[in-house]
């Protein structure tokens, strides 16, 4: 069966430094998004991504974050100038055009800032 | 603006009891509902959902949940809980428009002891 894929599992960082984190979603699907998970609180959405665009985006992603899916498979997630606040689970979905409201998502990628 | 409330944050039940977890949405637009479940140190597994027809929705590891237009709610139910059913559980709702974004309910902690 057909998964997201996220890389790496857990990143540690230093405070200031960038990050960027890999998502592969599944093969046929055109929508893509972000989410994270503060430890202990509710999944929070990021970003949605359609057509080499941002389709919509909270307010938490402010200008220290960025989107991209530079080839055919690849949908990254890039956080400029890491801060402690970051610290979260991040995970990616990504869905089908024809269901467009049903989400596959990744294992997630655990961002430690230290 | 739309808003998802889990009623219990924490639900312990003993083994083979049967379990419901309350959620109540609210949303000027029709949406689209689910149930996802987290595991300890894992991603979200999509449970069940309720896109369009019977309201009475079956999902995976026995679990169903009903969709009340009038109440604005989507219970999870089951009718006899296993240890393995420790875990998260999220209810959220999708947006038929925009960036389709998926917006999480707080997140129910279901305890089974034995």
């Amino acid at each position: 069966e057909p998964e997201v894929t996220q890389t790496p599992s857990h990143q540690v960082t230093q405070m200031g430094q960038e990050v960027i984190l890999r998502c592969v979603p599944i093969s046929n699907h055109l929508y893509f998004y972000w989410y994270r998970q503060i430890l202990g609180q509710k999944v929070e959405f990021l970003v949605s991504f359609y057509n080499n665009e941002i389709s919509e985006k909270s307010e938490i992603f402010d200008d220290q974050f960025s989107v991209e899916r530079p080839d055919g498979s690849n949908f990254t997630l890039k956080i400029r100038s890491t801060k402690l606040e970051d610290s979260a689970m991040y995970f990616c979905a990504s869905s089908y055009a024809g269901t467009i409201n049903e989400q596959f998502f990744g294992p997630g990628t655990r961002l430690t800032v230290l | 603006a739309q808003s998802v409330t889990q009623l219990d944050s924490q639900v312990p039940v003993f083994e083979e009891a049967p379990v419901e977890l309350r959620c109540n949405y609210s949303s000027s637009v029709s949406v689209y509902l689910f149930w996802y479940v987290q595991y300890p140190n894992q991603g979200l597994q999509l449970l069940l959902k309720y896109l369009s027809g019977s309201t009475l929705v079956k999902g995976i590891n026995g679990f169903e949940a009903e969709f009340n237009k009038s109440q604005t709610s989507f219970h999870l139910r089951k009718p006899s809980v296993h240890i393995s059913d420790t875990a998260e559980y999220f209810c959220a709702v999708s947006l038929p428009t925009g960036g389709f974004k998926t917006i999480f309910g707080a997140g129910t902690r279901l305890f089974v002891k034995a």
